[in-house]
């Protein structure tokens, strides 16, 4: 069963503006990763947080995690066109045993 | 060039008919997965395999088979008896969990396969 709930479902910004997204989930984990989605292919990484972190930066991108909240946020900050696409969050859950569980994914439109 | 390669790219399935998605990684990885996703929705797990010759039902089976004869290689096989099987198809793999940094579960991904019915 799916474990991530994504919002909003799709966002459209200009060029040069901040993009927010959130993710909650159920249960405890390990880390909670953020993956993006060009239109019609396969899934990149773009960054994980661990269980105990509770910010982590790389480039443009800022995550943050609140586990007695259970969510995390993802925040791209001066967005390009080229950073159009759906991006998931998927959590690695404590004890699992390997499988992430992804959310529904949010589509960013960045507007030129 | 290292990574995941899935094929056909797009395939069609008459009704009835058993079809096999391909997916081979010269990753080294352990671990592999399979995921169905549908038009605006996450991924779903079909399959995985923690390593060779064992797999596990994830958490949309029914109607699908795989195997693990090689450690470069998890194909997909969506039998007659899945009647929706129209979706996109991702293969992913990751390294298994006792060798990974940290017990991070990376995962990296194919590019898909678009299967359709005729």
């Amino acid at each position: 069963s799916q474990q991530g709930e994504e919002d909003p479902q799709a966002l459209s910004i200009q060029e040069g503006e901040n993009a927010t997204m959130n993710c909650s989930y159920k249960t405890s984990i390990n880390n909670l990763q953020w993956y993006r989605q060009n239109s019609g292919r396969g899934l990149v990484h773009l960054i994980l947080i661990r269980s105990n972190e509770r910010e982590k930066h790389s480039g443009r991108l800022r995550v943050t995690l609140d586990t007695s909240k259970k969510s995390s946020s993802l925040l791209i900050t001066a967005s390009r066109a080229a950073d159009t696409a759906s991006y998931f969050c998927a959590t690695d859950a404590y004890g699992n045993t390997g499988k992430l569980i992804f959310g529904q994914g949010t589509t960013l439109q960045v507007k030129p | 060039d290292g990574g995941i390669t899935q094929s056909p790219k797009y395939l069609f399935r008459k009704e009835g008919q058993n079809v096999t998605l391909s997916c081979e990684q010269n990753l080294n990885h352990d671990a592999m997965y399979w995921y169905r996703q549908d038009p605006g929705q996450g991924l779903r797990l079909i399959y995985y395999s923690q390593i060779v010759n064992d797999f596990q039902k994830g958490d949309i089976a029914e109607g699908y088979s795989v195997s693990r004869e090689k450690k470069e290689s998890f194909p997909l096989t969506v039998t007659s008896a899945q009647k929706n099987p129209t979706a996109f198809y991702l293969c992913a793999s990751s390294p298994r969990r006792d060798r990974r940094l940290a017990g991070e579960n990376i995962q990296y991904f194919g590019a898909g396969t678009r299967l359709s019915v005729l």
